[in-house]
Formats: structure tokens, sequence, C-alpha cells
């Protein structure tokens, strides 16, 4: 059971560079959502998703795009990277929107952009 | 909106003193309220969590949370610690009913530094 797997762990853009954060889970989990941490700054709300198909926006959705096409992955799409996107982003899973178990998180991806 | 405020950024503790890692929340109904606990270079690990009943919550590591609705407040504390404790540690709330599409939201976290 490898829980919330995310690629890769660690990555250098260029201002203005696309990339995909991979993110996917094998616990069969309705919600998904990303976050990013910051210091001093605790984790914000990218974007998430109740299930395949349905995605909305978070607290800082700007810049960001996701979809969900299986259960399984969430992937976030950075279109033009920008320094202020330099952070820490975390992918984490529940088993729905309204449980009260509490999400599961990734390891992390640590982006610099410069 | 739901929020959490941490009002402290670091918490210095000598080993085998009690500890307490301070927590208020704002929702709107009742909470679910949750600890977690991050090392350096790793995730979020989930620590405990008060949904209803015993305001007293006990959770891992010897870990141990008390929900007090009046004081919209909830405390981790331990009673002996560790080196091994010092971690960041975030508190996160949601309300309990509608689920919410905002999902759990944290506090800013509280840097544990226990000293040998």
């Amino acid at each position: 059971n490898a829980g919330v797997t995310q690629t890769p762990k660690f990555q250098v853009l260029k201002t203005g560079q696309s990339m995909t954060l991979q993110c996917a889970q094998d616990m069969n989990h309705e919600y998904m959502s990303w976050y990013r941490q910051d210091p001093g700054m605790g984790l914000r709300l990218i974007h998430y998703s109740v299930g395949a198909g349905i995605t909305d926006q978070g607290e800082v959705p700007n810049g960001y795009n996701v979809s969900r096409s299986t259960t399984e992955d969430f992937p976030l799409r950075l279109l033009s990277a920008a320094p202020s996107q330099t952070s820490v982003y975390f992918c984490a899973s529940s088993l729905s929107q309204g449980n009260n178990y509490g999400y599961t998180f990734g390891s992390g991806t640590r982006l610099t952009v410069v | 909106a739901q929020s959490v405020a941490q009002p402290e950024d670091q918490v210095n503790v000598a080993e085998g003193n009690p500890l307490t890692v301070k927590c208020t929340y704002s929702v709107s109904g009742n909470p679910y309220l949750f600890w977690y606990v991050q090392y350096p270079n790793r995730g979020l690990q989930f620590l405990l969590k008060y949904i209803t009943g015993d305001n007293l919550v006990k959770g891992s590591y010897g870990f141990e949370a008390e929900f007090n609705k009046s004081q919209t407040s909830f405390h981790l504390k331990k009673p002996s610690a560790l080196v091994s404790d010092s971690a960041l540690y975030f508190c996160a709330v949601r309300a309990a009913a509608g689920g919410g599409a905002d999902g759990l939201t944290f506090g800013k976290g509280t840097h544990l530094i226990i000293q040998p």
C-alpha cells in the first residue's frame, strides 16, 4: 500500500517554463487536494477534487491548473512558472470530502523557479 | 470562513519536561480538529483528531490534545518530552456539518524544539 505518491521530489525551473507535478494514490480516495507550503504561511489550498471529473479552486489557484480524469491521479500543472511559485507542494487525499478521517499526505515536491 | 491560530512560532522545552503547543480555531458550528507533525523534508503525518465525545484525545507517540469548546482551543500536550519530538506541528480544522469546500484549514505551524 503506497499511499500518496508525488513526483518529482525536486525540480528547478526557469521563469516561463511549464511543468506538471504528479500525484497518485492507491487508497480509492474520492477527495484529493494540492497545498503549497511557504515559511511562516502554513499550508494553503491551491485546488481540490471531490471525484473524477470534478475540480474546484482553493485559496491560491492563480497560475495553476488541475484535472482529475481518474480516481487515482490528480496532476498539478504550472503553465508559466514564476519565482513566486517557488515553494514546497503537497498532495493530500481523503476518503471523501465530508469524512472525519483527516488527510494522507505525499512526501512533497520542492520546486525552485529561477 | 474557518481559521486556525497557532500563536507561537517556536516552543522550547527541556527533555523530560511536559510540553504544550497551543491552537485556537474559528469555524461555523461544530469542529473537526486535527494535529499533524512534519519532520524535516517529509510530508505531514497524522497525530490525532477530535471528532466528538471525550474532550481529551490521545494520539500517536504519547501525544494528547484537549478540546475546549468555550475557549475554542485544541492544545497539544505531552507529559514528558523527548528530543525526537522536535519537529514542526500543525493544527487544522474543518466544519463538521456539510463537509465544506474548504476542506482542512491549517495553522501556520509551531516549531517544537526539545533540548537535551
